[in-house]
């Protein structure tokens, strides 16, 4: 079946450090892909997407590409804030309205 | 944007007594209402589909009449924990789909519950 892995955590940086998240995915087809971020004691929210093979999505500083040759979807930030802390989770989705195959999570400090 | 709020945000309860969890939406009408549990420091993990007017859809291994899910209305989706255990403690969040494509999932704030 299909299934999305993401590097463990904790990651824990430093304020104005550079952050990858990696994550790769298996699934047959073409699916569209996702990172989601989850603040303390809040519900996740749509960070950003791609929804075909070179896409890149951005959002608030992040960047991912979606690569199909190597199957990943990683997270960029060049330059990560304090309020940057949270848990980020990387999804698959195989069609409209289907459900979201989602990664383990990866939980991220920023340190001032 | 489209908002779904999920309510209690945590609670506490004996072992045996049941617990509902609701989640609305609240400026959207939602069909279908996906209810996922997230373990400490691992992923979400759908439990069950429901879907306006109809029976919910379980995943493989999970316990139909433990967990209950209802979705009354297009605005209300319920998940029920019926006679719980310690080993039911845990994070429940529900999610509804996009409304359009472009427009990614929405997601409750997660219920935490702890069962004694």
């Amino acid at each position: 079946g299909d299934s999305v892995t993401q590097m463990e955590g904790p990651v824990t940086l430093s304020e104005e450090a550079f952050l990858t998240i990696n994550c790769t995915y298996t699934a047959t087809g073409y699916p569209s892909l996702f990172w989601y971020v989850q603040y303390p004691g809040e519900g996740l929210q749509l960070l950003l997407k791609a929804t075909k093979a070179d896409d890149k999505g951005s959002n608030k500083g992040f960047e991912a590409t979606y690569r199909k040759e190597t199957t990943s979807f990683h997270l960029e930030k060049g330059s990560v804030q304090v309020s940057d802390s949270a848990v980020y989770f990387c999804a698959l989705l195989k069609a409209a309205g289907n459900k979201l195959t989602f990664g383990g999570g990866t939980r991220v400090l920023v340190k001032p | 944007g489209a908002v779904v709020s999920q309510h209690p945000s945590w609670v506490i309860c004996k072992s045996g007594t049941s617990v509902k969890i609701e989640c609305r939406s609240l400026d959207f009408q939602a069909t279908t209402m996906f209810w996922y549990r997230q373990f400490p420091k691992q992923s979400l993990m759908l439990m069950a589909t429901s879907n306006e007017g109809s029976k919910a859809t379980y995943e493989q291994g999970v316990e139909k009449d433990k967990f209950l899910i209802n979705h009354a209305s297009l605005t209300l989706s319920t998940l029920t924990v019926t006679s719980a255990h310690p080993e039911d403690s845990s994070f429940y969040i529900c999610s509804a789909p996009p409304r359009r494509e472009n427009y990614g999932y929405t997601f409750g704030s997660g219920t935490r519950l702890t069962v004694v």
